[in-house]
């Protein structure tokens, strides 16, 4: 069955590491998303790619880089300089038509 | 970035009551959409309208497209247990090439009791 994998479902960081989440689809999508969700703060978004190898800011880029070397995976890394990297992670797929969008199942970041 | 303005923030009822909500934009979408979230889950789309007026169900569910293109509402009848969770609704257009950017709402937490 085609989906979208996000891993790891939990991951603990030390403050001034930077750490990479994992998002993977077997859609055959073009355009991938990043969002982040704190409560009360519904969905926003950080980084997305429409095609391999090109990607745009979000609206809270700042402190996150991601890549598009693949067009199954888009990879997320949550640098040091991000205040407050403490999150629900989440990533989605989309046609890059009006389908709407197919998002994984979530990677909660905890720093420590 | 421009979020949908999503009504009410929460709601708390007993089983069996029927629930509605609703969103509202100052700008126009091709397309509503409407998402149901779990604890510690992705969102899961329920229902996609694609025309102005497009009223669709889906079993207990039901959502309609806005005339003017600028807001949605979703019905939720003889709510259940199950139905717990954060519904989002999200509005999207093309934003450029091929690209059809999604604005969310900022969700509406609902909480059924038994």
């Amino acid at each position: 069955d085609g989906g979208i994998t996000q891993s790891p479902k939990y991951l603990f960081r030390k403050e001034g590491q930077n750490v990479t989440l994992s998002c993977e689809q077997n859609l055959n999508h073009d355009a991938m998303y990043w969002y982040r969700q704190d409560p009360g703060q519904g969905l926003r978004l950080i980084y997305y790619s429409q095609i391999v190898n090109d990607f745009q800011k979000g609206d809270i880029a700042e402190g996150y880089s991601v890549s598009r070397e693949k067009k199954e995976s888009f990879p997320l890394t949550v640098t040091s300089a991000q205040k407050n990297p403490t999150a629900f992670y989440l990533c989605a797929s989309s046609k890059g038509q009006a389908y709407g969008y197919t998002f994984g199942s979530g990677t909660r970041l905890t720093v420590v | 970035g421009q979020q949908l303005n999503q009504s009410p923030q929460s709601m708390f009822i007993q089983e069996g009551e029927d629930v509605s909500m609703n969103c509202t934009s100052s700008s126009i979408f091709n397309t509503w959409l409407w998402y149901k979230q779990e604890p510690g889950e992705g969102p899961v789309l329920l229902i996609a309208l694609y025309k102005a007026g497009e009223l669709t169900s889906n079993g207990r569910l039901t959502a309609q497209f806005g005339i003017t293109r600028k807001d949605s509402f979703l019905n939720i009848s003889a709510s259940i247990p199950s139905d717990v969770g954060i519904y989002f609704c999200a509005g999207q257009r093309k934003s450029g090439g091929s690209n059809y950017k999604l604005t969310f709402g900022k969700g509406t937490l609902l909480t059924v009791n038994p």
